[in-house]
């Protein structure tokens, strides 16, 4: 079976540019999350979804930061302008039902901004 | 506001030991727990989960862990330890009705041949 499917898996871009990082959740699983991940902070919640909807944002860091899931198998995450404080590992998890599920995990995006 | 404490940033373990691996949550009722592990450059895959019954349960890889609701544990063990399993591991707590898992920091699993 496909699991969750991130892209890119790299993505390194200069300070102030646009950045979206794109996720498919797992067919089916109806709740997906966005995290970030870095050294100092581990891992964050930015925004939870479900059923298409964000339940809660309140992980997002600020403005720059957006994310959207126009429907069931697609959501981005774009960060602008971007700066060198974002560079992190951003993952996406896709849950089927509600809490006593576990998450599946993509593999990543490593973000770098220079 | 519930909480997921993992007192070991780092472990290290010769390959064939005993490992276990400590998870301690602050929570009023009795949440869904779950363990995960990480290897370099992927993202987290679910070891084991624990939802109510037996407080032993069992996991892929040959992990069990145990729910001790009296010390607000959630163990994670193995009784031997293979260097393929050198990872990060982590912790996850959710509160029934609040749909959003709360991860411990993590534990670096370092081991020696």
């Amino acid at each position: 079976d496909a699991g969750v499917i991130q892209s890119p898996r790299h993505e390194v871009t200069e300070m102030g540019q646009e950045v979206t990082l794109r996720c498919k959740p797992i067919s089916g699983h109806n709740s997906l999350f966005w995290y970030r991940q870095t050294m100092m902070r581990g891992l964050e919640l930015l925004i939870y979804f479900n059923n298409n909807v964000p339940i809660d944002d309140s992980g997002m860091p600020e403005d720059r930061f957006s994310a959207k899931m126009p429907n069931a198998s697609f959501s981005t995450l774009k960060i602008q302008p971007s700066e060198p404080r974002d560079s992190a590992v951003y993952f996406c998890a896709s849950r089927a039902g509600l809490d006593n599920q576990p998450q599946h995990f993509g593999d990543g995006t490593r973000l770098s901004i220079l | 506001a519930q909480s997921v404490t993992q007192p070991d940033i780092h472990i290290t373990v010769s390959e064939g030991a005993s490992l276990e691996l400590r998870c301690n949550y602050s929570y009023g009722a009795t949440p869904y727990l779950f363990w995960y592990v990480q290897s370099p450059g992927q993202g987290l895959q679910l070891l084991l989960k624990y939802f109510s019954g037996d407080t032993l349960v069992q996991g892929i890889k040959g992990f069990e862990a145990e729910f001790k609701r009296s010390q607000s544990s959630f163990n994670l063990r193995k009784p031997s330890v293979h260097w393929s399993d050198a990872a990060e591991y982590f912790c996850a707590v959710v509160e029934g009705g609040s749909y959003i898992p709360t991860f411990g920091r993590g534990t670096s699993l370092i081991v020696h041949p």
